[in-house]
């Protein structure tokens, strides 16, 4: 089945201890992105990667860092956590360019951050 | 300051009307546009998209209009059902193609 899988779902940390919020594609998809959801803003997007080794920023990718070492992975980390990252993220893939192709979601990571 | 807005968080609809959700954006280089939709505890999928060169794409229930100089896309559901209850999200992507912006997303709800 054809699935973009992150991992943990939901997760409570504190303040500064490092995470790492993993997201795997089976659908040998080129781009791979990071959202974020949040009330009343919708889904901003934090990196995205057009291939393995190239990512670039979104448009809010203060606190994050990522990496893309092979094609289905794109972990997502957050080096020090502040309670304002605290929000629900998505992973998503496509193929290499977005016009007329979907992008496919997984299922969220709801991220609490005390 | 967003560049794709939905206006209205929340729309209330009967079973069998038409559901008419609206976006605006202000950036004139989005090339394609497309609409999501999100049930809780799941991800957004994709509904239906259409390109700048044209004014409306139908697919079964659902149609999207573009209005290119009045910077605005609707999205009409006729007839709704009450499993059309979910958040819409409007999307738009720039001609380098590679990245997607969203609106702030409508919930609507279809009542029985």
């Amino acid at each position: 089945e054809a699935q973009v899988t992150q991992n943990p779902r939901y997760l409570i940390t504190v303040t500064g201890k490092k995470l790492t919020v993993t997201c795997s594609q089976n659908m040998n998809h080129e781009y791979m992105s990071w959202y974020r959801q949040d009330p009343g803003l919708g889904l901003r997007q934090i990196y995205y990667s057009m291939n393995v080794e190239v990512t670039d920023k979104g448009d809010v990718p203060e606190g994050y860092k990522v990496s893309r070492k092979e094609k289905r992975n794109f972990p997502l980390i957050l080096e020090s956590p502040s309670p304002n990252q605290t929000s629900l993220y998505f992973c998503a893939s496509s193929t290499m360019f977005l016009w007329g192709g979907e992008l496919f979601f997984g299922e969220g990571s709801r991220l609490t951050v005390l | 300051d967003q560049q794709v807005k939905q206006n209205s968080p929340s729309l209330s609809v009967q079973e069998g009307r038409i559901s008419i959700l609206n976006c605006d954006y202000t950036n004139s280089m989005f090339d394609y546009f497309l609409w999501y939709k999100k049930y809780p505890a799941e991800g957004p999928t994709f509904l239906i998209s259409i390109s700048s060169i044209k004014d409306k794409n139908e697919d079964g229930r659902f149609t999207v209009f573009l209005n290119k100089s009045a910077k605005h896309l609707s999205l009409h559901i006729v007839p709704s059902q009450p499993g059309d209850s979910a958040v819409y999200f409007c999307a738009a992507i720039g001609r380098a193609g590679n990245m997607l912006t969203f609106g702030g997303g409508t919930r609507l709800m279809v009542k029985p």
